[in-house]
């Protein structure tokens, strides 16, 4: 079983919808989870972060996380075609060991 | 701030080949990450350093693969020999300090893109 699961789409959502992203983690230790983004033949860069229960918002961008259920998922209110790109979801335990999904792929049609 | 630097960005080799990939981190940073990513798939951890020491190296295929980091600034990570299976993007990361827990951003390099024909 994968540490961390996600759909990996593609997801197409029109200009100014909301994406929603999602991703499950297998290990309850996990403390801390990472939402990146990554153009195609880029390096990932970071979204967000959240660790505590409950949702963390930074301008359009909206993580949720839910430790009951090992669920944590990504929101893109107002999607732009430039949003369009692989989002990978990575959880860590420790500190120690970084695990990262698969990712989904988001295309924002214009 | 200079980001994380790699090189070099693209190689080609045949399978038996060696290689190698070099990574400076960001100054400063005591935590140093190297992955591979697989085309169509998320970036598997193969070693993580905390200044010139190993934290986990579990995942990393020692029969062919070797890193180190001397100093505790650069790093090199080495395959000897290559397969055709090693074809991916090797990323280096970098994070400020493993004492802050697991909430430390990593900070991603361009990558260096293998080809093993």
């Amino acid at each position: 079983q994968k540490e961390v699961e996600q759909n990996s789409g593609p997801l197409s959502v029109p200009e100014g919808a909301i994406a929603s992203l999602n991703c499950t983690y297998s290990d309850r230790g996990s403390q801390s989870f990472f939402w990146y983004r990554q153009y195609s033949g880029k390096s990932p860069e970071l979204i967000m972060f959240i660790y505590s229960n409950g949702d963390k918002e930074d301008g359009r961008f909206t993580a949720q996380l839910n430790k009951a259920s090992q669920y944590v998922s990504l929101l893109i209110r107002d999607s732009q075609p430039s949003d369009s790109a692989t989002y990978l979801c990575a959880s860590s335990i420790t500190g120690n060991q970084f695990y990262f999904g698969t990712g989904t792929s988001l295309t924002v049609i214009p | 701030e200079a980001g994380v630097a790699q090189s070099p960005r693209y190689k080609i080799i045949e399978k038996r080949q060696s290689v190698a990939f070099w990574c400076n981190p960001i100054s400063g940073h005591a935590t140093l990450y190297w992955y591979q990513q697989i085309l169509g798939q998320g970036p598997k951890l193969l070693i993580q350093f905390q200044n010139n020491g190993v934290v986990d190296d579990s995942q990393l295929p020692k029969d062919r693969f070797s890193a180190e980091r001397l100093k505790g600034v650069d790093s090199t990570l080495k395959i000897q020999p290559a397969k055709l299976e090693d074809s991916a993007v090797y990323l280096c990361a970098s994070s400020l300090d493993r004492a802050s827990g697991s909430r430390s951003e990593q900070f991603f390099g361009p990558g260096t893109r293998l080809t093993v024909l």
